[in-house]
Protein backbone atom coordinates (compact mmCIF):
# COMPACT_ATOMS: atom_id res chain seq x y z
CA UNK A 1 0.00 0.00 0.00
CA UNK A 2 0.99 3.52 -0.57
CA UNK A 3 -0.04 4.63 2.88
CA UNK A 4 -3.16 6.92 1.17
CA UNK A 5 -6.29 5.55 1.75
CA UNK A 6 -9.69 6.90 0.16
CA UNK A 7 -13.00 6.53 1.01
CA UNK A 8 -15.52 5.12 -0.38
CA UNK A 9 -13.94 3.24 -2.88
CA UNK A 10 -17.27 3.61 -5.02
CA UNK A 11 -20.05 6.03 -5.17
CA UNK A 12 -23.47 6.57 -7.18
CA UNK A 13 -25.05 9.23 -6.28
CA UNK A 14 -28.34 11.26 -7.86
CA UNK A 15 -27.30 15.11 -9.16
CA UNK A 16 -29.52 16.16 -6.19
CA UNK A 17 -27.20 14.77 -3.39
CA UNK A 18 -24.91 15.65 -1.55
CA UNK A 19 -21.94 14.05 -0.48
CA UNK A 20 -17.84 14.00 0.52
CA UNK A 21 -14.98 12.07 -0.19
CA UNK A 22 -12.37 11.54 2.27
CA UNK A 23 -8.62 11.23 2.04
CA UNK A 24 -6.30 10.66 4.87
CA UNK A 25 -2.21 10.28 4.93
CA UNK A 26 -0.06 7.93 6.88
CA UNK A 27 3.10 9.41 5.46
CA UNK A 28 3.99 12.45 7.50
CA UNK A 29 3.53 14.68 4.18
CA UNK A 30 2.93 18.40 4.07
CA UNK A 31 1.05 18.61 0.52
CA UNK A 32 -1.89 17.27 -0.81
CA UNK A 33 -3.70 16.90 -3.99
CA UNK A 34 -6.87 16.04 -5.38
CA UNK A 35 -7.13 14.83 -9.16
CA UNK A 36 -9.75 13.79 -11.43
CA UNK A 37 -9.34 10.83 -13.71
CA UNK A 38 -12.22 10.63 -16.90
CA UNK A 39 -11.41 7.19 -19.12
CA UNK A 40 -9.58 8.27 -21.80
CA UNK A 41 -8.60 11.83 -21.03
CA UNK A 42 -5.48 13.11 -19.01
CA UNK A 43 -5.31 13.00 -15.06
CA UNK A 44 -6.65 16.59 -14.90
CA UNK A 45 -5.15 18.45 -11.00
CA UNK A 46 -8.05 19.62 -9.19
CA UNK A 47 -7.17 21.09 -5.57
CA UNK A 48 -3.33 21.48 -3.89
CA UNK A 49 -3.16 22.23 -0.16
CA UNK A 50 0.54 22.71 1.15
CA UNK A 51 0.31 22.71 5.14
CA UNK A 52 -3.39 22.76 5.15
CA UNK A 53 -3.58 26.29 3.08
CA UNK A 54 -4.90 25.79 -0.87
CA UNK A 55 -2.10 26.72 -2.89
CA UNK A 56 -4.51 25.72 -6.10
CA UNK A 57 -7.50 25.87 -7.68
CA UNK A 58 -7.38 24.51 -10.80
CA UNK A 59 -10.67 26.71 -12.30
CA UNK A 60 -12.73 23.67 -10.56
CA UNK A 61 -16.89 24.26 -10.61
CA UNK A 62 -17.97 25.44 -7.11
CA UNK A 63 -19.99 22.18 -7.01
CA UNK A 64 -16.36 20.48 -5.77
CA UNK A 65 -15.79 22.39 -2.47
CA UNK A 66 -12.36 20.73 -0.87
CA UNK A 67 -11.46 20.46 2.96
CA UNK A 68 -8.28 20.10 4.56
CA UNK A 69 -8.77 19.71 8.60
CA UNK A 70 -4.97 19.26 8.85
CA UNK A 71 -2.01 17.82 6.81
CA UNK A 72 -2.96 14.13 6.99
CA UNK A 73 -6.86 14.75 5.77
CA UNK A 74 -8.35 16.07 2.52
CA UNK A 75 -12.39 15.76 2.50
CA UNK A 76 -13.95 17.03 -1.23
CA UNK A 77 -17.09 18.07 -1.11
CA UNK A 78 -19.89 17.35 -3.77
CA UNK A 79 -23.07 18.52 -4.45
CA UNK A 80 -25.53 19.14 -7.28
CA UNK A 81 -22.77 17.59 -9.99
CA UNK A 82 -23.49 16.33 -13.29
CA UNK A 83 -23.16 12.95 -15.27
CA UNK A 84 -20.31 14.48 -16.85
CA UNK A 85 -18.56 14.60 -13.23
CA UNK A 86 -18.36 10.86 -13.20
CA UNK A 87 -14.96 9.79 -12.95
CA UNK A 88 -12.21 7.95 -10.94
CA UNK A 89 -11.29 10.72 -8.25
CA UNK A 90 -7.56 10.35 -6.78
CA UNK A 91 -6.65 12.33 -3.96
CA UNK A 92 -2.28 12.26 -3.35
CA UNK A 93 0.35 13.95 -1.57
CA UNK A 94 4.24 14.61 -1.32
CA UNK A 95 6.70 15.77 1.09
CA UNK A 96 6.16 19.20 -0.03
CA UNK A 97 4.85 20.87 -3.29
CA UNK A 98 7.41 20.61 -6.06
CA UNK A 99 8.49 17.81 -5.42
CA UNK A 100 8.44 14.78 -8.66
CA UNK A 101 6.77 11.67 -6.64
CA UNK A 102 3.62 11.66 -5.67
CA UNK A 103 1.98 9.07 -3.56
CA UNK A 104 -1.48 8.64 -4.84
CA UNK A 105 -4.71 6.50 -3.05
CA UNK A 106 -6.49 4.21 -4.95
CA UNK A 107 -9.19 6.26 -5.63
CA UNK A 108 -13.07 7.01 -4.99
CA UNK A 109 -14.98 5.73 -8.49
CA UNK A 110 -18.00 8.41 -8.53
CA UNK A 111 -21.01 7.97 -10.63
CA UNK A 112 -23.37 10.53 -11.04
CA UNK A 113 -26.82 9.51 -11.96
CA UNK B 1 -2.72 20.96 -29.90
CA UNK B 2 -2.55 19.23 -26.39
CA UNK B 3 0.57 19.81 -24.07
CA UNK B 4 1.67 16.52 -23.87
CA UNK B 5 0.50 13.92 -26.56
CA UNK B 6 0.40 9.87 -25.47
CA UNK B 7 -1.39 7.37 -27.58
CA UNK B 8 -3.53 5.47 -25.42
CA UNK B 9 -3.22 1.93 -26.99
CA UNK B 10 -3.42 -0.67 -25.92
CA UNK B 11 -0.01 -2.07 -26.99
CA UNK B 12 0.73 -5.83 -26.36
CA UNK B 13 4.05 -7.57 -26.43
CA UNK B 14 4.78 -10.92 -26.19
CA UNK B 15 6.61 -11.98 -23.04
CA UNK B 16 10.36 -10.91 -22.93
CA UNK B 17 9.87 -8.29 -25.57
CA UNK B 18 11.25 -4.50 -25.06
CA UNK B 19 8.87 -2.13 -24.81
CA UNK B 20 9.04 1.53 -26.15
CA UNK B 21 6.42 3.85 -24.79
CA UNK B 22 6.79 7.53 -25.89
CA UNK B 23 5.06 11.17 -25.13
CA UNK B 24 5.40 14.07 -27.22
CA UNK B 25 4.88 17.76 -25.67
CA UNK B 26 4.84 21.17 -26.25
CA UNK B 27 5.99 23.47 -23.61
CA UNK B 28 9.79 23.97 -23.98
CA UNK B 29 9.51 25.07 -20.48
CA UNK B 30 8.97 21.50 -18.85
CA UNK B 31 12.27 20.25 -17.45
CA UNK B 32 11.61 17.25 -14.78
CA UNK B 33 9.81 14.43 -16.39
CA UNK B 34 8.07 11.32 -14.17
CA UNK B 35 7.00 7.87 -15.71
CA UNK B 36 3.92 6.42 -13.48
CA UNK B 37 2.25 3.18 -13.45
CA UNK B 38 -0.91 2.17 -12.92
CA UNK B 39 -2.34 -0.76 -12.38
CA UNK B 40 -6.20 -1.65 -12.56
CA UNK B 41 -7.98 -0.03 -9.78
CA UNK B 42 -4.98 0.62 -8.33
CA UNK B 43 -3.69 5.30 -8.18
CA UNK B 44 -0.50 5.35 -10.20
CA UNK B 45 2.98 4.57 -8.84
CA UNK B 46 5.84 6.53 -9.83
CA UNK B 47 8.36 4.64 -11.99
CA UNK B 48 10.95 7.23 -12.17
CA UNK B 49 11.91 10.68 -13.26
CA UNK B 50 14.21 12.38 -14.45
CA UNK B 51 16.03 16.18 -14.59
CA UNK B 52 16.17 17.98 -18.41
CA UNK B 53 17.57 15.70 -21.20
CA UNK B 54 19.65 11.97 -20.64
CA UNK B 55 19.08 8.76 -19.74
CA UNK B 56 18.21 7.24 -16.57
CA UNK B 57 18.32 3.65 -15.81
CA UNK B 58 16.96 1.56 -12.98
CA UNK B 59 16.89 -2.34 -13.28
CA UNK B 60 14.30 -3.04 -16.54
CA UNK B 61 13.34 0.13 -16.99
CA UNK B 62 15.44 3.09 -18.92
CA UNK B 63 13.68 6.79 -19.19
CA UNK B 64 15.37 8.78 -21.88
CA UNK B 65 14.39 12.15 -22.40
CA UNK B 66 14.93 14.45 -25.85
CA UNK B 67 14.27 18.08 -24.91
CA UNK B 68 15.54 18.94 -28.70
CA UNK B 69 12.45 16.96 -30.04
CA UNK B 70 10.41 17.26 -27.12
CA UNK B 71 10.16 13.71 -27.05
CA UNK B 72 10.66 11.18 -24.11
CA UNK B 73 10.66 7.61 -24.00
CA UNK B 74 10.08 4.71 -21.34
CA UNK B 75 11.46 1.20 -21.96
CA UNK B 76 10.76 -1.84 -20.63
CA UNK B 77 13.05 -4.98 -21.05
CA UNK B 78 12.47 -8.24 -20.63
CA UNK B 79 8.88 -7.18 -20.28
CA UNK B 80 6.84 -9.60 -17.76
CA UNK B 81 2.93 -9.88 -17.50
CA UNK B 82 3.25 -8.23 -14.32
CA UNK B 83 3.62 -5.43 -16.67
CA UNK B 84 0.38 -5.05 -17.75
CA UNK B 85 -0.50 -1.62 -16.72
CA UNK B 86 -1.44 2.02 -18.11
CA UNK B 87 1.78 3.42 -17.74
CA UNK B 88 1.18 7.21 -17.78
CA UNK B 89 4.06 10.24 -18.53
CA UNK B 90 3.75 13.45 -16.38
CA UNK B 91 5.91 16.58 -16.48
CA UNK B 92 6.63 20.04 -15.22
CA UNK B 93 8.08 23.35 -15.33
CA UNK B 94 11.27 24.00 -13.26
CA UNK B 95 8.96 26.69 -11.46
CA UNK B 96 6.12 25.24 -11.39
CA UNK B 97 4.67 22.36 -8.88
CA UNK B 98 1.62 21.14 -11.15
CA UNK B 99 2.31 17.97 -12.92
CA UNK B 100 0.84 18.23 -16.61
CA UNK B 101 0.12 14.16 -17.49
CA UNK B 102 -0.58 12.20 -20.78
CA UNK B 103 -3.22 10.28 -21.22
CA UNK B 104 -1.65 7.08 -20.39
CA UNK B 105 -0.89 3.93 -22.55
CA UNK B 106 -2.14 0.96 -21.81
CA UNK B 107 0.40 -1.62 -21.96
CA UNK B 108 -0.32 -5.87 -22.04
CA UNK B 109 1.99 -8.39 -22.09
CA UNK B 110 0.86 -11.76 -22.84
CA UNK B 111 2.82 -14.70 -21.67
Amino acid sequence: ETGVTQTPRHLVMGMTNKKSLKCEQHLGHNAMYWYKQSAKKPLELMFVYNFKEQTENNSVPSRFSPECPNSSHLFLHLHTLQPEDSALYLCASSQDVGENEQFFGPGTRLTVL
Amino acid sequence: QKEVEQDPGPLSVPEGAIVSLNCTYSNSAFQYFMWYRQYSRKGPELLMYTYSSGNKEDGRFTAQVDKSSKYISLFIRDSQPSDSATYLCAMRAGGSYIPTFGRGTSLIVHP
